[in-house]
C-alpha cells in the first residue's frame, strides 16, 4: 500500500508567477485536501475535493485553485503568486470525506 | 473566533518521563479530536483521536483525555523516547456541511533530553 506521495518537495517561485502542485492519494483513498502551513504555525485547511469536485473551502483568494483526476490524484494551482504564499503545502487523503486523513510529506514553496 | 489552541509552545523532558501536552479548544460543536505527530521536513502523522462522546482513549504509549466541560484535551506519552521529539498538534474537526473540516492549533515542540 503505497502512501501519499507530493511533488515537487522543494520550488522557488518569483513573485507574480504561477505554480501547480501535485499529490497522489493513498491506494484506496477517494479524497484530498489541502493545506497551506507557513513556519511556526499549524496547517491552514486550504480545500478539499471528493470525487472530482470541490468539497469545502478554506478562507483562501481565488487565485487558490484545484483539481482532482479520476484516480483521485490532485493538483493545487497558485496564480498570482505573494511573497505570503511561501509555506509547507500538504496534501491530505483519506477515504470518504469524513475519516481520518493520511498526509504527505508536502512541498515546500518560497516566493522570492 | 474558533481557534484550537496549546498553552506551551515548548515541552523539554527527560528520557524515560512522561509528557503531557495541553489543548484548548473554544467550539462546542467539535465533536472529534486528533493528535499529530510532526517531525522536521515531514506531513503530519496520526497519533489517536478521540470522539466527544468519551472521556479517555488510550494507544500504544499514549493516552488523550477530554474535557468538554472546559474544552481541554491533553495528550499523555509515557516513557518519553528520543524519537518523540517532534512538533504535537491537536486538531479539532466538525462537520462542515458535506464535508469534514481540521482545524489545528499552533503546535507545541517536545524536546527530549537523553
Amino acid at each position: 500500500e503505497t502512501g501519499v506521495t507530493q511533488s515537487p518537495t522543494h520550488l522557488i517561485k518569483t513573485r507574480g508567477q504561477q505554480v501547480t502542485l501535485r499529490c497522489s492519494s493513498q491506494s484506496g483513498h477517494n479524497t484530498v485536501s489541502w493545506y497551506q502551513q507557513a513556519l511556526g504555525q499549524g496547517p491552514q485547511f486550504i480545500f478539499q475535493y471528493y470525487r472530482e469536485e470541490e468539497n469545502g473551502r478554506g478562507n483562501f483568494p481565488p487565485r487558490f485553485s484545484g483539481l482532482q483526476f479520476p484516480n483521485y490524484s490532485s493538483e493545487l494551482n497558485v496564480n498570482a503568486l505573494e511573497l505570503d504564499d511561501s509555506a509547507l503545502y500538504l496534501c491530505a487523503s483519506s477515504l470518504g470525506t469524513v475519516s481520518g486523513y493520511t498526509f504527505g510529506s508536502g512541498t515546500r514553496l518560497t516566493v522570492v | 473566533g474558533e481557534s484550537v489552541g496549546l498553552h506551551l509552545p515548548t515541552l523539554s523532558v527527560q528520557e524515560g518521563d512522561n509528557s503531557i501536552i495541553n489543548c484548548a479548544y473554544s467550539n462546542s460543536a467539535s465533536d472529534y479530536f486528533i493528535w499529530y505527530k510532526q517531525e522536521s521536513g515531514k506531513g503530519p502523522q496520526f497519533i489517536i483521536d478521540i470522539r466527544s462522546n468519551m472521556d479517555k482513549r488510550q494507544g500504544q504509549r499514549v493516552t488523550v483525555l477530554l474535557n468538554k466541560t472546559v474544552k481541554h484535551l491533553s495528550l499523555q506519552i509515557a516513557a518519553t523516547q528520543p524519537g518523540d521529539s517532534a512538533v504535537y498538534f491537536c486538531a479539532e474537526s466538525r462537520n462542515a456541511g458535506n464535508n469534514r473540516k481540521l482545524i489545528w492549533g499552533l503546535g507545541t515542540s517536545l524536546a527530549v533530553n537523553p
